[in-house]
């Protein structure tokens, strides 16, 4: 298996722009996961979906920051309008509910809002 | 909600010594714990995990250890190799399902040849 895909791997914007960010989840997994990573925060969990249905949004910054899950293979998270503060390495992950709790992560998307 | 506290942030050992990474958690209906190992310009990857009703597992140089009633635990590292070196999650889950983690803040392992 391919693991989980990511795209893009680095993007830069300038604030104020709309930034996509797109996650392909290993085949046969139910759950996905949008993680940010930053220093002063470390890795926090900002949505997860089950069987492509949002789950917890709780830690979704504020209402610049969407995800979508339109089919079990897709999902992006998009922030509009972009701010440099914004700027963090984003994970997506997936895992599957019957085998177990182990979430594979992708390489990440690194984002700079300048 | 959960908070997880993770020591120490930075750790040093020389190769071939024992390095061991603690973690505090508060919420105790947290019944999952992950460890995540990270290395440079990658994703965490899963390295051993235990659950609330085992109070230690081992994968050969690698064991975690569990005290539901403190609130804490381990992870224990034998015979510390170079690769080793990364940074290192502790993680617990908040949810019936086990999903939905909360991570301590990291320790930067780095293992001395």
């Amino acid at each position: 298996d391919a693991g989980v895909i990511q795209s893009p791997r680095h993007e830069v914007t300038e604030m104020g722009q709309e930034v996509t960010l797109r996650c392909k989840p290993i085949s046969g997994h139910d759950y996905l996961f949008w993680y940010r990573q930053t220093m002063m925060r470390g890795l926090e969990l900002l949505i997860y979906f089950n069987n492509n249905v949002p789950i917890d949004d709780s830690g979704m910054p504020e209402d610049r920051f969407s995800a979508k899950m339109p089919n079990a293979s897709f999902s992006t998270l998009k922030i509009q309008p972009s701010e440099p503060r914004d700027s963090a390495v984003y994970f997506c992950a997936s895992s599957s509910g019957l085998a177990g709790y182990e979430q594979y992560f992708g390489p990440g998307t690194r984002l700079t809002v300048t | 909600g959960e908070n997880v506290e993770q020591h120490p942030s930075t750790l040093s050992v020389q190769e071939g010594d024992s390095a061991v990474i603690k973690c505090t958690y508060s919420d105790s209906a947290s019944n999952y714990f992950p460890w995540y190992k990270q290395e440079l310009g990658k994703g965490p990857q899963l390295i051993i995990d235990i659950r609330s009703n085992v109070g230690e597992k081992k994968d050969q140089r690698i064991a975690v250890t569990l005290n539901k009633t403190a609130k804490h635990f381990s992870l224990h590292i034998t015979e510390t190799q170079p690769e080793d070196s990364a940074v290192y999650f502790c993680a617990a889950s908040i949810d019936n399902y086990g999903q939905n983690f909360v991570f301590g803040p990291g320790t930067r392992l780095s293992v001395l040849p």
